[in-house]
């Protein structure tokens, strides 16, 4: 297992059209999240998963987003009708926690991400 | 609503010094603090911090956590070029809540 891999690792889309990132976890993690992250600031969580379950889901995740992770192994994100405000650079990560209330600590191990820009 | 606050956000030194990056935070249920490297790809994990007072150290980088004032420091002694990158700090539990970030940069 070489980490968290995403594809496509850059894509350049028009105005309006949809596009859709996925990603592979480390294989024994079961929790997946995706962030996204803006020039110059830090990520901002968007969703996350446990499993095949979604747990939490951000308010800047916009009706034009959804995630899935159906098997409870890779996921996808999927934004349709882009905007240029949807410019970023999407990041996956994952961890292993135990129990859905985990009340311990939990380092995410992040993807290279996926660089997305709407023209 | 959680809140992390890193400073400065720009930092530029000479190879050889010593730097200190500050995290200060709001959150209401605090679980735990991580400091994250990012160069031009994935953010790599340095430290994870959950108890006051004790720091945390890999080689020339350590880290400590002050719950009581809410914040925590990454210092990098002896700076080398490869020390250049974007250092993240984050609080959380299920999810984290990241910083802006502070660019650091060594010249030569």
């Amino acid at each position: 297992d070489t980490g968290v891999s995403q594809d496509p690792r850059h894509k350049i889309t028009k105005r309006g059209q949809n596009v859709t990132f996925r990603c592979d976890p480390i294989s024994e993690h079961n929790r997946l999240y995706w962030y996204r992250q803006t020039l110059g600031q830090g990520p901002e969580f968007l969703t996350y998963f446990q499993n095949e379950a979604q747990l939490e889901k951000s308010r800047l995740l916009s009706d034009r987003f959804s995630a899935e992770r159906p098997k409870g192994s890779f996921s996808t994100l999927e934004i349709q009708r882009t905007e240029q405000g949807d410019s970023a650079m999407y990041l996956c990560a994952s961890s292993y926690t135990s129990g859905r209330t985990n009340s311990g600590a939990n380092v995410l191990t992040f993807g290279a991400g996926s660089r997305l820009t709407v023209l | 609503e959680d809140k992390v606050v890193q400073s400065p956000l720009s930092l530029v030194v000479h190879e050889g010094d010593t730097v200190t990056l500050n995290c200060s935070y709001e959150v209401t249920n605090f679980r735990s603090l991580l400091w994250y490297k990012q160069e031009k790809k994935a953010p790599t994990f340095l430290f994870m911090l959950t108890s006051s007072g004790i720091e945390k150290k890999s080689g020339r980088l350590s880290s400590i956590l002050d719950k009581k004032e809410l914040f925590s420091i990454l210092n990098i002694t002896a700076t080398q070029t490869g020390d250049s990158a974007v250092y993240l700090c984050a609080v959380g539990a299920q999810k984290l809540v990241f910083g802006q970030g502070t660019r650091l940069t060594i010249n030569p």
